[in-house]
């Protein structure tokens, strides 16, 4: 099967600080990866669309300076929440497209907390 | 553009029982269906999908039904087991964009 990992698994920042999130496809590789957030008891919605050796797509509504993507490989994608704030608490969930299918596979998620 | 939406936000059914959870799409565009399963906690977990050419398609006691005339799509889930008790989201892709649109999500209790 096709695993995703992130880390860490959750973490607590206090305001003004920044966290980065790591996503990892551990058995395959993927040029494209995608950040979620979800907010409880809500849907997914999709951040940003990562694609490896390139700038990331935003989805409208999404400040790029603050969340920071970098896909420096073709296993990992990085997020940076720069200067949290309590609002920005939430679980973030990153994809990965295994080409040639169209299929992605999800992360565990990462649960942010911003005091 | 898309919007996706699930006609029942909760659902409960007794073990050993048939779960249908529904979810509507409006773009006629869209090729690419799936299904997730979310335990709390947990990132969505892969169940089944079904593109557009095809009106069903089984899994192992999973069923998807798409009827693109209507915009509509199912997931049957035979003698539901309390393991099965999750929030089950839809999520729609265009072809060729690869970005997924969820639905609201509906959360499936199973009674044992």
């Amino acid at each position: 099967g096709a695993v995703v990992s992130q880390h860490p698994s959750w973490v607590i920042c206090k305001s003004g600080t920044s966290v980065k999130i790591e996503c990892r496809s551990l058995d395959f590789q993927a040029t494209t990866m995608f950040w979620y957030r979800q907010f409880p008891k809500q849907s997914l919605m999709l951040m940003a669309t990562s694609n490896e050796g390139s700038k990331a797509t935003y989805e409208q509504g999404v400040e790029k300076d603050k969340f920071l993507i970098n896909h420096a490989s073709l296993t990992l994608s990085t997020l940076t929440v720069t200067s949290a704030h309590p609002e920005d608490s939430s679980f973030y969930i990153c994809s990965a497209h295994r080409t040639p299918t169209y299929e992605q596979y999800f992360g565990p998620g990462t649960r942010l907390t911003v005091t | 553009g898309e919007s996706v939406g699930l006609h029942l936000p909760t659902l409960s059914v007794q073990e050993g029982d048939n779960s249908i959870i529904n979810c509507a799409y409006s773009n006629s565009a869209s090729d690419y269906f799936i299904w997730y399963k979310q335990e709390s906690g947990k990132g969505p977990q892969f169940i089944i999908d079904i593109r557009s050419n095809m009106d069903k398609r089984q899994g192992q006691r999973v069923t998807v039904l798409l009827n693109k005339t209507v915009k509509h799509l199912s997931l049957q889930i035979a003698a539901t087991q309390p393991g099965d008790s999750a929030v089950y989201f839809c999520a729609v892709d265009q072809t060729g964009a690869n970005n997924l649109f969820f639905g609201t999500g509906t959360r499936l209790t199973v009674i044992p």
